[in-house]
């Protein structure tokens, strides 16, 4: 069965400072990975998704994320955080062999101080 | 595109009353999805369907139900409102892309407060 772990239920950074949020998960078959972002009282929206090929992949608002197999990683990162980017991070890994349906993480709030 | 709208935005029940949470989305997709997101727990998957006339149970189903007689259409009713169902519900969408995936659309969601 898939899971998702997201390492650090909130993380602080401030204004200009790199944002690391950390997913690793777990899955039977080569996975399909997501960042969703959910502003405050909004739905999700997609960030950005691995699904094969390049193991760096670049999403909206300057996120990227990079694929690591070896250590079943999928972690986000951004080089200087705005105050726009606080918000709450979802990470995601599709169903094998139904990739139709995806299990969350838990979530990480990231804020961002001035 | 309006994309995927939920309605209401916000609702207080009673223990015990029914209601029905709609949503409807305008992308034309196959796949819907009903999702609860409690505090700290991410999100859990009430129901889903591949098409119309198709659902089937998700991780958490107990005490919903859903039907999908339209494409467009996706309503999740609550039976006997229980407080455990005190929750912020999200209807999402998706259809497949050129790369086999799945992105998933997600409505603005519903607050529920059952007390």
């Amino acid at each position: 069965a898939q899971s998702v772990t997201q390492l650090g239920s909130h993380v602080s950074v401030s204004e200009g400072a790199l944002v690391l949020l950390r997913c690793n998960y777990s899955s039977s078959v080569p996975p399909y990975l997501f960042w969703y972002v959910q502003y405050p009282n909004q739905g999700l929206q997609l960030l950005l998704k691995y699904t094969t090929g390049a193991t760096l992949v670049k999403g909206i608002n300057g996120f990227e994320a990079e694929f690591k197999k070896s250590e079943t990683s999928f972690h986000l990162t951004k080089p200087s955080a705005h105050m726009s980017d606080a918000a709450e991070y979802f990470c995601a890994v599709s169903h094998g062999g139904s990739n139709y349906k995806l299990t969350f993480g838990k979530g990480t709030l990231l804020t961002v101080n001035p | 595109n309006a994309g995927v709208t939920q309605t209401p935005k916000f609702r207080i029940l009673k223990i015990g009353q029914s209601m029905t949470l709609q949503c409807t989305q305008d992308m034309n997709h196959n796949y819907m999805y009903w999702y609860r997101q409690d505090p700290g727990m991410g999100l859990k998957l009430i129901y889903y369907s591949v098409g119309a006339g198709i659902t089937d149970k998700g991780e958490v189903p107990n005490g919903y139900n859903v039907s999908r007689s339209t494409t467009e259409d996706f309503p999740l009713r609550l039976e006997l409102a229980a407080p455990s169902q005190t929750s912020v519900y999200f209807c999402a969408s998706s259809q497949t892309d050129a790369g086999g995936t799945y992105e998933q659309y997600f409505g603005p969601g519903t607050r529920l407060t059952v007390t």
